[in-house]
């Protein structure tokens, strides 16, 4: 099993659209959990943390589930420019980072 | 602040030629990484520094790859020999330790094997 999981999509979302994503992980000692946003051939970028109970920002809202080892990221009122390479990135401890596959999105006008 | 920087940005070997790429992170940043990311696949971390030292190489092929750290500073990766099947962008990042941990990129360098 990979340690980190997404579907890849793509997903193509029309414009003001919500859209959802879910992460699996395999290491139930996971400390910490993030969102990155990849453009077309761009670097990663931080988007946001995940914490246990859950934060929003903005349009944005990311959960956690310890017990069923996921996490997630919702998009509200999408936008054009929300179009990208969405990367689950999971801290297995010691500043261990480990991407998922990413899910490609794509809004629609 | 500088962002982590990386060169070169682009290269272009023929198969069981050698490459080296280099990265000097941001300033007083302690842990450095080495990710290979293939078309349509996320980062795979291939070595991770803290200082000079190395936490993480579990997935560096040791037998055509190598990285150092030497000053605790910026970092090089070397494979030799290529093989076709390393064709990737290769990304540096560096965390300023502290939480929560926050990967800053280099642009990459985008290596073609052929």
């Amino acid at each position: 099993r990979k340690e980190v999981e997404q579907d890849p999509g793509p997903f193509n979302v029309p414009e003001g659209a919500t859209v959802a994503f879910n992460c699996t992980y395999s290491n139930s000692a996971s400390q910490s959990f993030f969102w990155y946003r990849q453009d077309c051939r761009k670097e990663p970028k931080l988007l946001m943390s995940v914490y246990s109970s859950g934060n929003e920002d903005g349009r944005f809202t990311a959960q956690l589930n310890r017990a069923s080892q996921y996490i997630s990221l919702l998009i509200r009122d999408s936008k054009l420019s929300d179009s990208a390479t969405y990367l689950c990135v999971v801290n297995a401890g010691n500043e261990k980072l480990t991407f998922g596959t990413g899910t490609r999105l794509t809004i629609i006008p | 602040e500088a962002g982590v920087a990386q060169s070169p940005r682009y290269k272009i070997i023929e198969k069981r030629q050698s490459v080296a790429f280099w990265c000097n992170p941001i300033s007083g940043h302690a842990t450095l990484y080495w990710y290979q990311q293939i078309l349509g696949q996320g980062p795979k971390l291939l070595i991770q520094f803290q200082n000079n030292g190395v936490v993480d190489d579990s997935q560096l092929p040791k037998d055509r790859f190598s990285a150092e750290r030497l000053k605790g500073v910026d970092s090089t990766l070397k494979i030799q020999p290529a093989k076709l099947e390393d064709s990737a962008v290769y990304l540096c990042a560096s965390t300023p330790g502290g939480r929560p941990v926050t990967l800053h990129f280099g642009n990459g360098t985008r290596l073609t094997v052929t």
